[in-house]
């Protein structure tokens, strides 16, 4: 049962054009949410995250949108830099510090 | 920032034999740790969960008696595959987190190779 979803295994967008990842979950109870970036071979690094209480998290180009009723969230890269090409993965805790990760979704950032 | 290492970053081994890989927290005291495994393409799946001093948590469909965790310090957690098969190829991750602090910090993780 895949409680979070990356519906996208990969998105493309052209340099200084906005990446927005979406994101998907079906666990009620998760109350923060989390989005990390990883390149090849290499740990996910924590890029930002959301708790449930708010519905917008901005910091510099990222901003991460929360849609509580529709249980839904997305990550906005603007402008996006052919340094963001990534996998970026969605990922979301509920009352510990247990995470649950979608399955994420590849950015490549074209210059 | 927190930096989490892991040792050994690439391993092969040959089927039957066990590999230990260590996780370390190296600026900070780490009292759980995380253990993941992501096959290509694919999502993190945690494996299990260790508190320093107790006995790890395992998900279900994760065998205890194959995975072996021990987290006998604040700093140092380690997995043990125990006669590993080349289903057990994988890429293994693991994560701290500090007590009241609910951030989890990412080893590099290390790629096994089990011919």
């Amino acid at each position: 049962d895949q409680q979070v979803k990356q519906n996208s295994p990969s998105l493309s967008v052209q340099e200084g054009r906005i990446s927005i990842l979406n994101c998907d979950y079906t666990n009620s109870m998760f109350d923060y949410f989390l989005w990390y970036k990883k390149y090849p071979a290499e740990g996910p690094t924590f890029l930002i995250s959301i708790s449930s209480i708010k519905d917008k998290n901005e910091d510099g180009r990222f901003t991460v949108f929360l849609n509580k009723s529709a249980k839904h969230l997305s990550l906005h890269i603007v402008p996006s830099q052919p340094g963001d090409s990534a996998v970026y993965f969605c990922a979301a805790s509920g009352g510990g510090s247990r995470l649950t990760f979608g399955e994420g979704t590849q950015l490549t950032v074209n210059p | 920032g927190a930096v989490v290492s892991q040792h050994p970053s690439w391993v092969i081994c040959k089927s039957g034999t066990s590999v230990k890989i260590e996780c370390r927290s190296l600026d900070f005291q780490a009292t759980t740790m995380f253990w993941y495994r992501q096959f290509p393409k694919q999502s993190l799946m945690l494996m299990a969960t260790s508190n320093e001093g107790s006995k790890a948590t395992y998900e279900q469909g994760v065998e205890k008696d194959k995975f072996l965790i021990n987290h006998a310090s604040l700093t140092l957690s380690t997995l043990t595959v125990t006669s590993a098969h080349p289903e057990d190829s994988s890429f293994y991750i693991c994560s701290a987190s500090e007590a009241g602090v609910g951030e989890q910090f990412f080893g590099p993780g290390t790629r096994l190779t089990v011919l």
